[in-house]
């Protein structure tokens, strides 16, 4: 079936550091890649996206490209703020509805 | 605009209880989502929603677990009896149809004692 694989959390870096965060996917035809943020206390909140192979979602400095020949979507920040801690979820939409399938999340904390 | 309002934002009850949460979605959106987020099992959509009919109840764990959409603009999900392992922070979300955005509420914080 459908499914995404995140790479393990905690991340930890210093702010101004390189960020990424990995996501695999496992799917059937061409599924639409999001990535989601969660901060502390709050619901997710849509961060980028991509529909189709090679596109480049980009959204606050953060850029994923859809890379259907590796099934990845990995995530990307030139220089991460503290204001950037939170957790990150990649997903994938599948069916033909609605039906997002998230990744199990990746906890990043920026320090000063 | 006013997103996704959800209520309780926080809820503790005893074993045994029913537990009653609630959920407005976006003004304009078709579709409605419940997702349940555990540490152990991370986000876990329960039910979906399209104009206001159940379209995939396939991840509501079980019996005691019921959702219901009576308009466009208002829903509920119940556990009657709550278990401890239901604990967890339920979310709802909302959106339209294709590939669309979902927009998440802030969560209702669920304990049960």
């Amino acid at each position: 079936g459908n499914s995404v694989t995140q790479m393990e959390g905690p991340v930890t870096l210093s702010e101004e550091a390189f960020l990424t965060i990995n996501c695999t996917y496992t799917a059937t035809g061409y599924p639409s890649l999001f990535w989601y943020v969660q901060y502390p206390g709050e619901g997710l909140q849509l961060l980028l996206k991509a529909t189709k192979a090679d596109d480049k979602g980009s959204n606050k400095g953060f850029e994923a490209t859809y890379r259907k020949e590796t099934t990845s979507f990995h995530l990307e920040k030139g220089s991460v703020q503290v204001s950037d801690s939170a957790v990150y979820f990649c997903a994938l939409l599948s069916g033909g509805y609605n039906k997002l399938i998230f990744g199990a999340g990746t906890r990043l904390a920026v320090h000063p | 605009d006013a997103g996704v309002i959800q209520s309780p934002r926080h809820e503790v009850t005893e074993m045994g209880q029913e537990v009653t949460l609630r959920c407005k979605p976006i003004s304009g959106h078709n579709s409605l989502f419940w997702y349940r987020q555990t540490m152990m099992r991370g986000l876990e959509l329960l039910i979906y929603f399209n104009n206001n009919v159940p379209i995939d109840d396939s991840g509501m764990p079980e019996d005691r677990f019921s959702a219901k959409m009576p308009n466009a603009s208002f829903s509920t999900l119940k556990i009657q009896p709550s278990e401890p392992r239901d604990s967890a922070v339920y979310f709802c979300a909302s959106g339209t149809g294709g590939h669309e955005t979902q927009y998440f509420g802030p969560g209702t914080r669920l304990l049960v004692l």
